[in-house]
């Protein structure tokens, strides 16, 4: 099973809301990622997960809160987001060091009205 | 900051021969170079990585310059369905979570 899956497939939310993503993969990877893809652009690297623990988190503010509650699943917990967070949350996997190529999941795409 | 620099865009004719290319001059030693493509409404696809030798794969050949400094992603026979939006990224050995960049990638047009 090659596949990263995520849930929901779409989101739409207001500023107020608190809403989760979900990730899981069963590759036994144990490096999970979080980016996010506004129109256009390329993919923005949010948060790295290393067996379990956050090892980065490039300076997202704190509205987006990642977690990883085991090595098959990673959530990305969502707060008073703001519009222009709308965009395309894109979930990958890879096993850790060496060439590690990453699978991304199809990715969640998120409307924050 | 991207390390790696790509065209913004490139055409190609259906079954013909395609070469995107990449820079990426600030290359460590223990650098892979890896390649994924993004079909449109979908996620990103790896298609390919390398370090220092030429790799062939089912989906794509990398050609590796000897200094390192750029490579080439060789499609063989271009089909309507390899037109995506092609990443050419580097990702360290051991520094593998810190500094990965997709740079601004090339969207490849494939003309029937």
């Amino acid at each position: 099973d090659t596949e990263v899956t995520q849930t929901p497939k779409h989101l739409v939310m207001g500023m107020t809301n608190k809403k989760s993503l979900k990730c899981e993969q069963h590759m036994g990877h144990r490096a999970m990622y979080w980016y996010k893809q506004k129109a256009k652009k390329p993919p923005e690297l949010m948060f790295v997960y290393s067996y379990e623990k956050l090892s980065i988190n490039e300076s997202v503010p704190s509205r987006f809160s990642p977690e990883c509650p085991n090595s098959s699943l990673l959530n990305l917990h969502l707060h008073a987001l703001q519009p222009e967070d709308s965009a395309l949350y894109l979930c990958a996997s890879s096993q850790i060091g060496g060439a590690g190529e990453q699978f991304f999941g199809p990715g969640t795409r998120l409307t924050v009205l | 900051d991207a390390k790696t620099t790509q065209p913004n865009s490139m055409e190609s004719n259906e079954e013909e021969p395609v070469h995107l290319p990449c820079n990426h001059s600030t290359i460590s030693g223990t650098d892979y170079i890896h390649w994924y493509r993004q079909l449109p409404s979908q996620g990103p696809e790896y298609v390919i990585h390398g370090l220092t030798s030429n790799v062939n794969n089912r989906m794509a050949s990398l050609a590796i310059a000897e200094d390192r400094k750029s490579s080439t992603l060789i499609l063989h026979r271009a089909t309507l369905r390899d037109a995506a939006v092609y990443y050419c990224i580097l990702r360290g050995a051991y520094d593998w979570a810190n500094n990965l960049f997709f740079g601004t990638g090339t969207r490849l047009t494939v003309i029937p």
